[in-house]
């Protein structure tokens, strides 16, 4: 199976930056995702990393370490829109398993 | 290009009734899951199609829920009978890397 681990929540200021850790255990890895979801909406996909190191989109990077199980995800300039859950997901073989996610609020 | 469909989006059924939600993928994706996801939770994979095989299923209820993939295409998943604590959100996703999401069928069983 997949160990997927990230905090359950975390609170920030708009303009500010935060940060979000998923730590994992599984075999055959083949992809981790950060996706983002708004309340009573579905997931919708916001990065993918599969090499380590950073990958960069807008305000947001994703980040990753195969050799420590780990990646995060970075928010930078905070919108208040960015307040939502954001999920974790690795990828082995052939099998997509999802965190708990982590909830963020942004507050003014 | 049009996203995942699901329907229905919300359904409502009294414990030990039956219902299906279907889902149709995007157009040329040969994976295909279904999620449930409750309040609170993060979304678990309930099963895993690789155009119409399965691919992974280890964590459906197959006592009461059962699925198909026809012609590798739409996908139906049943549950028979349902139980108070299936109440959740399915969601059905399809991909070639990335995972696409329909809206869901937020099912509340009574």
């Amino acid at each position: 199976g997949q160990n997927i681990d990230q905090p359950t929540e975390m609170t920030a200021t708009e303009g500010a930056i935060v940060q979000i850790n998923c730590t994992y255990q599984t075999s055959g890895f083949n992809g981790l995702f950060w996706y983002q979801q708004h309340a009573g909406e579905a997931p919708t996909f916001l990065s993918y990393n599969v090499l380590d190191g950073l990958e960069e989109k807008g305000r947001f990077s994703s980040f990753l370490s195969r050799s420590k199980g780990y990646s995060y995800l970075l928010l930078k300039e905070l919108q208040m829109k960015d307040s939502a859950s954001y999920l974790c997901a690795v990828r082995n073989d052939y099998k997509l398993s999802f965190g708990a996610g982590t909830t963020v609020t942004v507050r003014a | 290009e049009a996203g995942v469909a699901q329907s229905p989006r919300y359904k409502i059924i009294e414990k030990r009734q039956s219902v299906a939600f279907w889902c149709n993928p995007i157009s040329g994706h040969a994976t295909l899951y279904w999620y449930q996801q409750i309040l609170g939770q993060g979304p678990k994979l309930l099963i895993q199609f690789q155009n119409n095989g399965v691919v992974d299923d280890s964590q459906l209820p197959k006592d009461r829920f059962s699925a198909e993939r026809l012609k590798g295409v739409d996908s139906t998943l049943k549950i028979q009978p349902a139980k108070l604590e299936d109440s959740a959100v399915y969601l059905c996703a399809s991909s070639e890397t990335e995972a696409f999401f329909g809206q869901g069928t937020r099912l509340t069983v009574v």
